[in-house]
């Protein structure tokens, strides 16, 4: 099956500072990906669907200035989480789009998510 | 409006014991139907999906669910856990050929009693 990875897995930023969380599809190509937050102990929201080439579209509530979403590439999308702060601690999980030729069948593909934690 | 329905937050079973999670679904469109799993800290795992055909769908790790479109519903089995089962599991509907979203329900912790 599909492949996607997330780099980093976990990461331990200070308050204030920016950090980029990078989501590769690694054996096909995804004009669309997305980005989901998860607290502890509740379900995935989305915050953003990325497609290639062309700006982020986020979900309501979401801050696009400061999740800030580049989809430069048909296998990488970055989210950046800019001026950090102790809320944007979360478990930060990507999934990547892949359409099948013969059936136009939509499928997405989940990142084994990135855990950030803000001091 | 669409959406998904966990109905059960929290649910503990005896190890060996049959399992049925409870799954309704809100959706306009035909809906394609998704049963994930996530382990403390982890990614979410795909046990099973169903678009069409046969109603009943089987997983990995011997889970299955049988969609029951009279009910909305999307139930998901198991007719005998293991301890390594406990986890929490996300009952998820998204579209089945366009970019929209999936939407997933609040998902259900389960528990294995020994």
């Amino acid at each position: 099956g599909a492949v996607v990875s997330q780099h980093p897995s976990r990461v331990i930023c200070k308050s204030g500072t920016s950090v980029k969380i990078e989501c590769r599809s690694l054996d096909f190509q995804a004009t669309t990906m997305f980005w989901y937050r998860q607290f502890p102990k509740q379900s995935l929201m989305l915050m953003a669907t990325s497609n290639e080439g062309s700006k982020a579209t986020y979900e309501q509530g979401v801050e696009k200035d400061k999740f800030l979403i580049n989809h430069a590439s048909l296998t990488l999308s970055t989210l950046t989480v800019t001026s950090a702060h102790p809320e944007d601690s979360s478990f930060y999980i990507c999934s990547a789009r892949a359409i099948h030729p013969g059936t136009g069948r939509s499928e997405q593909y989940f990142g084994p998510g990135t855990r950030l934690t803000v001091t | 409006a669409q959406s998904v329905t966990q109905p059960d937050i929290h649910i503990t079973v005896s190890e060996g014991a049959s399992l049925e999670l409870r799954c309704n679904y809100s959706y306009g469109a035909t809906p394609y139907l998704f049963w994930y799993v996530q382990s403390p800290g982890q990614g979410l795992q795909l046990l099973l999906k169903y678009f069409s055909g046969d109603t009943l769908v089987q997983g990995i790790k011997g889970f299955e669910a049988e969609f029951k479109r009279s009910q909305s519903s999307f139930n998901l089995r198991k007719p005998s856990v293991h301890w390594s089962d406990a986890a929490e599991y996300f009952c998820a509907v998204g579209p089945y050929s366009s970019a929209s979203k999936i939407i997933f329900g609040s998902g259900t912790r389960l528990s294995i009693r020994p």
